[in-house]
This record gives structure tokens, sequence and C-alpha cells, in this order.
């Protein structure tokens, strides 16, 4: 079956600007977590969804960053008034429950000049 | 706050070598140790993980070996290849729990 896409692969924002970032997990995976990944180093957890629950945003650097999952299954991740800092690869992941066996989208590449 | 250490952070063998990477977790709690392979540019893909309830896995040339009272796991390639040639993240995370910690990546060099 098709795995976990996510869309754009690749934005240049202007710094300042809002983004919206959009993941579409495995069809009929309760679970959804988003990271950010900066060059060189590992997936850094920003938020969980269990369905349409945002259970933990503990992650989130700021509260520019806001992520939504109405219905349970598509997700956006919102990065408002864009900094520099910002620009990194976010990438979504889906599991079938909880923190075991994710699956990870390809990530949206994000750069802010 | 809960931390994952991987080392090293790089790694270069010859083409049939063994490859040893090793991570340090923080969180007593944590029992599901995750290990990702993401080549330059893909996604990272799971290629091996254990729960806390056993002592070591082994997928065909892969393995990994996880010691709960030192807190650390290692994951194990024999026979290497140039297509092992990526980045490898260790991970862990306990069950109730969202957040996946993951280590810094350990980028592998398979020289043919």
């Amino acid at each position: 079956g098709a795995g976990v896409s996510q869309s754009p692969r690749y934005k240049v924002a202007k710094r300042g600007q809002d983004v919206a970032l959009r993941c579409d997990p495995i069809s009929g995976h309760v679970s959804l977590f988003w990271y950010q990944q900066a060059l060189g180093q590992g997936p850094e957890f920003l938020t969980y969804f269990q369905n349409e629950a945002q259970l933990d945003k503990s992650g989130l650097p700021s509260d520019r960053f806001f992520a939504e999952r109405p219905e349970g299954s598509v997700s956006t991740l919102k990065i408002q008034r864009t900094q520099q800092e910002d620009s990194a690869v976010y990438l979504c992941a889906s599991s079938l429950e909880g923190p075991e066996t994710q699956y990870f989208g390809p990530g949206t590449r994000l750069l802010v000049l | 706050g809960e931390n994952v250490e991987q080392h090293p952070s790089t790694l270069s063998v010859q083409e049939g070598d063994s490859a040893v990477i090793k991570c340090t977790y923080s969180d007593s709690a944590s029992n599901y140790f995750p290990w990702y392979k993401q080549e330059l540019g893909k996604r990272p893909q799971l290629i091996i993980d254990i729960r806390s309830n056993v002592g070591e896995k082994k997928d065909q040339r892969i393995a990994v070996t996880l010691n709960k009272t030192a807190k650390h796991f290692s994951l194990h390639i024999t026979e290497t290849q140039p297509e092992d040639s990526a980045v490898y993240f260790c991970a862990a995370s306990r069950t109730g729990g969202f957040k996946t910690i993951f280590g810094a990546g350990t980028r592998l060099f398979v020289k043919a």
C-alpha cells in the first residue's frame, strides 16, 4: 500500500512568511508524529497525535509552531512568521498505535531566507 | 531531560568487515529501541528494533544487543556491503509515552 507522503517536498520562504506543511499518513494509522531534522542531526520530536487528539506538543520550539489533525488522518504543521533558524527538514511519521514501528515520510525541506 | 548518545559519529570500514555502532540512553523507563537507516536525501527507514524483554535480536546481517543495566544498546552489521553506506540513527521510547528520542547519527562508509 501507499506509504506516508508529505507535501511540498521543498519550500523556500522569506523571513516572516507563514508556511503550511502537509502529511498524509498510512491509512488506518492511529498515531502521527512530527519531527524536525537539522542538517547532520537526528530527528527531534515536535508533536504527537492519537487520531485527532494532540497528546503531546512539548517539542514545538515556540508558539509560532502549530499542528492539527482535525479528522484523524491528514495533518498540517503550520509555522507562522518564519525565521532563519526554522530552516530544516520536517519529517512526519505514522504508526498503527504508539511510538513503535514508525514509518516516515520523505520530509519537507524548508529554507527560510 | 531524556537523552540518547550515539558513537561514533563517523565510521569507515572495508567491504566485508563488521561495523558496530553504540548508543546509551538516559531514561530508565525506555523499553523500545529502534534503529533507522537514512540514505542521503531519503526518509529514515526502520531496519531493526528491540524491546527491553530481550537482550539480542538478529535479522540476517544485522543484529542489535541491549544491556538494560548499563542502559546501552548496539547495532552490529556483519559482512558489510557498499549499499550499507548511509547514516544510522538509534532511538529510544517507552510504552505509554509519545516521544521518541533519536541519537545524532553515525555516518557509515563501506569502501569497496
